[in-house]
């Protein structure tokens, strides 16, 4: 599976949009991008998956460039709940059977 | 729809005990199904998968064991107990053509 790079934390205000990037340089052609979100003591969430351009859903956008060298997660009008641990992940996810590789992923704080 | 249950939510248990987690998949067939752990403050670590009955991969080498019965159950073992063995123990399922991968609520191991 492809390495991804993504901060490590991240601050920010309720109402504000907040946009997550996440480099993954050596993707393959058949990796798929996917954003989870998990929350203390939960498992991780899936968000959003794309393989090129733009992905949008009722939760999040995902913006990926034509390179596909990197992408970024959207996430609009944040409030207080979405503080949490956002985890971005490149491989063939389709049911792959080989399992996902999470990082450390990106922790956002969002402030009233 | 799929739902994943996995119990217990938490466990205390002493060094050298024994240990079996479990986790169900229901309104699916032949899920590859995976076992990851979590330490404090990291992010998360495949320990096993399973494509099929019978099927277990270790991706680590440690003090546990997995096995799959049953198409939709997958358990988690250790004969005994160490206290590197404490964590946040996920169960997670994927199908074919799903995108990503639905975790369960998890269980938190302590060893003391």
């Amino acid at each position: 599976l492809a390495k991804t790079t993504q901060p490590i934390s991240m601050d920010s205000y309720e109402g504000q949009e907040v946009n997550i990037t996440c480099s993954h340089n050596n993707i393959a052609t058949n990796d798929y991008i996917t954003w989870y979100q998990q929350f203390p003591s939960q498992g991780p969430r899936f968000i959003i998956q794309g393989y090129k351009t733009k992905v949008t859903n009722e939760v999040a956008s995902l913006f990926i460039p034509a390179d596909r060298k990197s992408s970024t997660l959207s996430l609009p009008r944040v409030s207080l709940s979405d503080t949490a641990v956002y985890y971005c992940l490149v491989g063939d996810t389709r049911g792959g059977a080989d399992g996902l590789t999470f990082g450390k992923g990106t922790h956002l704080i969002i402030q009233p | 729809s799929q739902t994943i249950h996995q119990w217990p939510a938490t466990l205390v248990q002493p060094v050298g005990s024994p240990l079996s987690l479990e986790c169900t998949v229901e309104g699916t067939s032949n899920p590859n199904l995976y076992w990851y752990r979590q330490a404090a403050g990291r992010g998360l670590q495949l320990l096993f998968y399973s494509v099929g009955i019978g099927q277990i991969s270790s991706e680590v080498p440690q003090n546990l064991s997995a096995s799959r019965p049953q198409d939709r159950q997958f358990i988690l073992s250790s004969k005994k107990l160490l206290l590197s063995d404490s964590g946040f123990y996920l169960c997670a399922w994927a199908g074919t053509g799903v995108n990503g991968y639905t975790f369960g609520s998890g269980t938190r191991l302590t060893v003391v």
